[in-house]
Order: structure tokens, then C-alpha cells, then sequence
């Protein structure tokens, strides 16, 4: 049964600070994996989607990162923000998504 | 487009009553899914539909009932509702199981 870990399960630092999240699945045999975004109370907004085939996707000051062999992926915020602040979840797909638990994020100004 | 749309935002039900969750999608996709959302337990599958007229289960299904008459529309019963179904539901979609999803807004569920 697949398993996908994030780590840390919550996260402050200061504004401006490059950061990364991590994420670990037990499974490699994924077709993607897919980074999300979700403010208090609300839905789930897609950041990036990075195919098995892929080693990284980037997007603005977003950049992750897939090495399916060690079932790992890293999403990396540059220049964080306090707008960053939000929980962001990684997925990973084969047929169906299975999600880790989140990685609370707090950016101070 | 508008996406993924779900109704109601807000629903309180009484133990044992009986409602349906809405879930539709104007991107033509044949794969939707519902999933919960619980503290501590992350997101979880409940059903999920490949195409019209194809349903599966996922991996908590007992106390919900779906059916996909149409490729737009995949709503989710609940027949007898309990506490333990107090949650935030979210339908989702894609082109295929394999491809990228896309979330609706989500029903805040309680059940007294």
C-alpha cells in the first residue's frame, strides 16, 4: 500500500528565506506527482505536476524536484513571501492520488 | 470554464438523514473522484469513476453510494448519515486517472 510522508509537519520561518519541503512515498511505481496548495478553509489549488518521467518542474519561484528510485520529491519556495503561508500537500498518482499529510507553512514579515 | 463546482458549501444533517453531495465539471473529464478531508488524516478516497457508467471504490467507501449517468455530473449519497461522517468533502477531476486534477471549492459536512 502506498504511503507518502511530508516532512516537517509544520514550518515557520522569516520572510524572504529560500525554503524546501519534503515529501517520501513507499512505492515508486507512480505515473506523476503532484504539488498542492491550500489556504485555511478552503480547496486545493495544483502548483505543479511533475511526470515520472521528469526530474523537476518549476513554476515562478516554485521548483520541484522528483527522484522516483529513492521515493522522494523536494519543493523549493524562493524569496518566500507572507502570501506563501498557506498547507502545502504533496499526491501521488497511479490511477489514484494518495496524499501525504501536509506541511503547515507560516511566513513572518 | 468554471472547473470543478460543488453544492452545498455548508450542510448540518441530523443523524440518520439522508443527503447528496453535487459535484460537476465543465472540462469534459472522464475521471472524478470524492475524497474526505479529516484532521490528522490527511485526504482520503472515498469513490472515484473512470467514465460515465464506471464506478469504483476507494479506500474508506462504507456509508456512501455514487453513480456517473453523465460525464459532467458525479454526486455522492449519503443514505443514512452519521457523526463519524462529519467532514469536508472534495470532488475531483481529470482527463485520465494519470493526469493532473483539479479540486472544487469543497462541502463542509456536520452531523449532529
Amino acid at each position: 500500500k502506498q504511503e507518502v510522508t511530508q516532512i516537517p509537519a509544520a514550518l515557520s520561518v522569516p520572510e524572504g528565506e529560500n525554503l524546501v519541503l519534503n515529501c517520501s512515498f513507499t512505492d515508486s511505481a507512480i505515473y506523476n506527482l503532484q504539488w498542492f496548495r491550500q489556504d485555511p478553509g478552503k480547496g486545493l489549488t495544483s502548483l505543479l505536476l511533475i511526470q515520472s518521467s521528469q526530474r523537476e518542474q518549476t513554476s515562478g519561484r516554485l521548483n520541484a524536484s522528483l527522484d522516483k528510485s529513492s521515493g522522494r520529491s523536494t519543493l523549493y519556495i524562493a524569496a518566500s513571501q507572507p502570501g506563501d503561508s498557506a498547507t502545502y500537500l504533496c499526491a501521488v498518482n497511479h490511477e489514484k492520488l494518495v496524499f501525504g499529510k501536509g506541511t503547515k507553512l507560516t511566513v513572518n514579515p | 470554464n468554471a472547473g470543478v463546482t460543488q453544492t452545498p458549501k455548508f450542510q448540518v444533517l441530523k443523524t440518520g438523514q439522508s443527503m447528496t453531495l453535487q459535484c460537476a465539471q465543465d472540462m469534459n473529464h472522464e475521471y472524478m473522484s470524492w475524497y474526505r478531508q479529516d484532521p490528522g488524516m490527511g485526504l482520503r478516497l472515498i469513490h472515484y469513476s473512470v467514465g460515465a457508467g464506471i464506478t469504483d471504490q476507494g479506500e474508506v467507501p462504507n456509508g456512501y453510494n455514487v453513480s456517473r449517468s453523465t460525464t459532467e455530473d458525479f454526486p455522492l449519497r449519503l443514505l443514512s448519515a452519521a457523526p463519524s461522517q462529519t467532514s469536508v468533502y472534495f470532488c475531483a477531476s481529470s482527463y485520465r486517472g494519470g493526469n493532473e486534477q483539479f479540486f472544487g471549492p469543497g462541502t463542509r459536512l456536520t452531523v449532529l
